[in-house]
């Protein structure tokens, strides 16, 4: 089983700050996708990555893959209260595995 | 803006029936998947679908679970016989030829 995890868990800031969560796995991936999922929604793909050391920009959200494909983070500039929401990643291979999830609040 | 349905929302069922969760992939897409979320808990792949034919398959995928692609349109999980834990989230997903993958809405399946 391959296992991706997620950290931190739970994150909760407050509106302009800026923030990393980061995704680990002792595994090789293919590619690599971050999705966003709102309460009772099913996940939204936000980005795939697939080069080692790949940075993909979206807006405020900045993705990086690792250079050895097992790792990624995901950093947010200054949050806004729409950001609120759980970011899961998922590793390819070719199977997709998804982490748990970190849970972020931003506070107004 | 094309989305994946899923149908019904939600799915009460007695433990030991069978049950048949729709899904409806966006049309000019090729590669279908079944995910389930156990409440508090990760999305799960359970089986992708392509060409016609299971393309990989989870160890969760047992064989109380069977994909079907009915017709043109239509993708189904079914389940046949229902036990306490498939309590869960069930995620349909397609994508093209670009992996961009869209998850449908979900299934809310409750075993009693």
């Amino acid at each position: 089983t391959q296992l991706l995890e997620q950290s931190p868990q739970f994150l909760s800031i407050q509106e302009g700050e800026n923030l990393t969560v980061y995704c680990n796995s002792s595994s090789v991936f293919s590619s690599l996708q971050w999705y966003r999922q709102e309460p009772g929604e099913g996940p939204v793909l936000l980005v795939t990555v697939v080069t080692g050391g790949e940075v993909k920009k979206l807006k405020r959200l900045t993705f990086q893959f690792g250079d050895a494909r097992k790792d990624s983070s995901l950093h947010i500039t200054a949050a806004q209260p729409g950001d609120t929401g759980l970011y899961l990643c998922a590793g390819v291979r070719p199977i997709p595995t998804f982490g748990r999830g970190t849970s972020l609040i931003v506070h107004p | 803006e094309p989305e994946v349905t899923q149908t019904p929302s939600h799915q009460v069922t007695q433990m030991g029936q069978e049950v048949i969760l729709r899904c409806v992939p966006i049309s000019n897409h090729l590669y279908f998947y079944w995910y389930r979320q156990i409440l508090g808990q990760k999305v799960e792949f359970l089986v992708s679908f392509y060409n016609n034919e299971i393309s990989e398959k989870s160890e969760i995928f047992d064989d109380q679970f069977s994909v079907e692609r009915p017709d043109g349109s239509n993708f189904t999980l079914k389940i046949r016989s229902t036990k306490l834990e498939d309590s869960a989230m069930y995620f349909c997903a397609s994508n093209g030829a670009d992996n961009e993958q869209f998850f449908g809405p979900g299934t809310r399946l409750t075993v009693l």
